[in-house]
């Protein structure tokens, strides 16, 4: 069964890093959405991707954060300089067509910034 | 304001027992879904019930929706061990399009021995 392939699974790394989450959907998706999760909090929305460029982008996606779908398959969150606050648990998902529908989501990649 | 609200917070039962769960939402929707979240897994899409749909069943599963209320329940009948997680309740607005979903505040169901 075709699967959202998320790496890495736990990252760990210093304020003021970089970070970049790799994300594979599933490959006949057309719709790319980035997710967090804050430990034991609701599951946030950051940005959605469509057509090669930002559909739709929350708050929290500031100048700190990009996206980009380099290739046909991956599809990659990078945090330019960490915060502690941006330790949580990040989710890809994607979707096949249309406005709405069934998201497909991957593991997550669990970020820890010391 | 929460655009996803459910509640209760925290169920425990005992397996056999049914589990309801209720999520409140704000806005207009194009749609609802319902998640399930195994502790530190990624979330996996249980059912959708469209705006103009008032009940839809999927196995064990049985979601209601009430648009005038902006109100949802999702009932598990017969659970089990097993159906231990988080359950959040999802809507999908009607703009925008890549429309996000937005998730509720979540469930944490126990279903004990």
């Amino acid at each position: 069964e075709p699967e959202v392939t998320q790496t890495p699974s736990h990252q760990v790394t210093q304020m003021g890093q970089e970070v970049i989450l790799r994300c594979v959907p599933i490959s006949n998706h057309l719709y790319f959405y980035w997710y967090r999760q804050i430990l034991g909090q609701k599951v946030e929305f950051l940005v959605s991707f469509y057509n090669n460029e930002i559909s739709e982008k929350s708050e929290i996606f500031d100048d700190q954060f990009s996206v980009e779908r380099p290739d046909g398959s991956n599809f990659t969150l990078k945090i330019r300089s960490t915060k502690l606050e941006d330790s949580a648990m990040y989710f890809c998902a994607s979707r096949t067509s249309g406005k709405s529908g069934e998201l497909f989501f991957g593991e997550g990649s669990r970020l820890t910034v010391l | 304001s929460q655009q996803g609200e459910e509640d209760p917070q925290a169920l425990s039962i005992q397996e056999g027992e049914n589990a309801t769960m209720n999520c409140s939402y704000k806005t207009s929707i194009n749609n609802l879904q319902w998640y399930r979240q195994n502790s530190g897994r990624g979330l996996v899409h249980l059912i959708l019930i469209r705006s103009n749909e008032r009940e839809k069943h999927s196995g064990r599963l049985r979601v209601t929706l009430d648009t005038s209320k902006k109100s949802s329940s999702l009932l598990i009948t017969a659970s089990r061990a097993a159906d231990t997680a988080s359950y959040f309740c999802a809507t999908a607005l009607n703009t925008g399009t890549a429309s996000k979903l937005t998730f509720g505040t979540g469930t944490r169901l126990q279903v004990t021995l």
